[in-house]
């Protein structure tokens, strides 16, 4: 089983829909990451949390350390929010070293 | 700032010969990864570089070799490529925070596409 495990792995929207996509990890963190693979390959970082709730624009990111799950929420998604979403987890006093979930691939619809 | 670079962006090796993926950040910052990424599988981590001077071996170390030159490069070096190090290579550095060095979010390259034949 791996520590990261992200779901679902490939998900389809209309524009304009609410779009969730869910990160479980079986570790102890630190932190964890959200990141963007764009369709042309590099790789950008949206967020990183330890509690709660962060908000970027129609981003959304919530973490409960309890259960272990996190979610990213894509408010009135838009083609181009099509791209891989990648949840990673640090673990350990720095939390710089990296675990990471496949991806989930977004695709989204005119 | 360019942030993270490297290079080349694409390299075809025959099974056996050498190369070395070049990487570096004008962020000044003190941390800095190597990764794979390989279809159906999540980034792995192959080697890092907490802070100038030091290296430490990742999750997938086999078959590599790295040199943290100075605090801007990091490099990756493959001995005797094989078929099985066919990859897309990530760099990626963070700055770290604080006394105790908490990291921060990571930058990364555009990524370097590997095939050995």
């Amino acid at each position: 089983k791996n520590e990261v495990e992200q779901s679902p792995q490939n998900l389809t929207a209309q524009e304009g829909e609410f779009i969730t996509i869910n990160c479980s990890y079986s570790v102890g963190i630190s932190a964890l990451h959200w990141l963007q693979q764009h369709p042309g390959g590099g790789i950008v970082s949206l967020f990183m949390l330890s509690s709660g709730k962060k908000k970027h624009g129609r981003l959304i990111a919530t973490i409960n350390i309890q259960e272990k799950h996190s979610s990213l929420h894509i408010t009135a998604s838009h083609p181009r929010d099509s791209a891989v979403y990648i949840c990673a987890v640090g673990q350990g006093t720095s939390g710089s070293r990296l675990t990471f979930g496949e991806g989930t691939q977004l695709t989204v619809n005119p | 700032n360019a942030g993270v670079t490297q290079t080349p962006k694409f390299q075809v090796l025959k099974t056996g010969q050498s190369m070395t993926l070049q990487c570096a950040q004008d962020m000044n910052h003190n941390s800095m990864y190597w990764y794979r990424q390989d279809p159906g599988m999540g980034l792995r981590l192959i080697y890092y570089s907490a802070s100038e001077g030091t290296t430490d071996k990742g999750e997938v170390p086999n078959g590599y070799n790295v040199s943290r030159l100075n605090k801007r490069e990091f490099s990756l070096r493959l001995e005797s490529a094989a078929p099985s190090q066919t990859s897309v290579y990530f760099c990626a550095s963070t700055p770290l925070e604080g006394i105790q060095g908490f990291a921060l979010e990571q930058y990364f390259g555009p990524g370097t596409r590997l095939t050995v034949t």
